[in-house]
């Protein structure tokens, strides 16, 4: 299986602040890299597909990069309503597997 | 509007079986992949299974193999989960999601399934 690591597993941020997280697959992955956002009790929200592809509805302060094994995901100005945790995916081969999460709260 | 609704978690002996289902409207059911993806209390995302829009491919994670089964009613927009054998390590709050190009597009609320004597 593929395996997926997140950098940082936690940070803590201002409003207004331009937040960055890293995803990184043990192999490659072409662009088959998703970008999920999760509220406490709340179900995921997709926000990125293709590494790079805004899913419908998504605000474009959300954008993602890379290929290959190393992604980003960048949120140009931090809201009160985007501090949640974030998971990566590869959907490049069965199975499917997540990073293990980046929680983005208030400093 | 794309919904999706699951129903059947519970509680549930160790050994004992449970059907999940998800009804699906705002879409053309029958013309995307679904997948079931579960959470741990506490913990993260775990991909579980996904179906082809006709059902002739499934695809499942090694650790329940054998053991849970998907399957879909594209007559009634329903997607559902057969588990049996259950474990404590099972317990999570399993969601029903759409697929669009291989990837989750759309999430259920979620069910939780507690495994536990």
């Amino acid at each position: 299986d593929i395996q997926m690591t997140q950098s940082p597993s936690s940070l803590s941020a201002s409003v207004g602040d331009r937040v960055t997280i890293t995803c990184r697959a043990s192999q490659g992955i072409s662009n088959y890299l998703a970008w999920f956002q999760q509220k406490p009790g709340k179900a995921p929200k997709s926000l990125i597909y293709a590494a790079s592809s805004l899913q419908s509805g998504v605000p474009s302060k959300f954008s993602g990069s890379g290929s290959g094994t190393d992604f980003t995901l960048t949120i140009s100005s931090l809201q009160p309503e985007d501090f949640a945790t974030y998971y990566c995916q590869q959907y490049n081969s069965y199975p499917p597997t997540f990073g293990p999460g980046t929680k983005v709260d208030i400093k | 509007e794309v919904q999706l609704v699951e129903s059947g978690g519970g509680l549930v002996q160790p050994g004992g079986s449970l059907r999940l289902s998800c009804a699906a409207s705002g879409f053309t059911f029958s013309s995307y992949w679904m997948s079931w993806v579960r959470q741990a209390p506490g913990k993260g995302l775990e991909w579980v299974a996904n179906i082809k829009q006709d059902g002739s491919e499934k695809y499942y994670v090694d650790s329940v193999k054998g053991r849970f089964t998907i399957s879909r009613d594209n007559a009634k927009n329903s997607l559902y989960l057969q588990m049996n054998s259950l474990r404590a390590e099972d317990t999570a709050v399993y969601y029903c999601a759409r697929d669009k190009l291989w990837t989750p597009d759309y999430w259920g609320q979620g069910t939780l399934v507690t495994v536990s004597s």
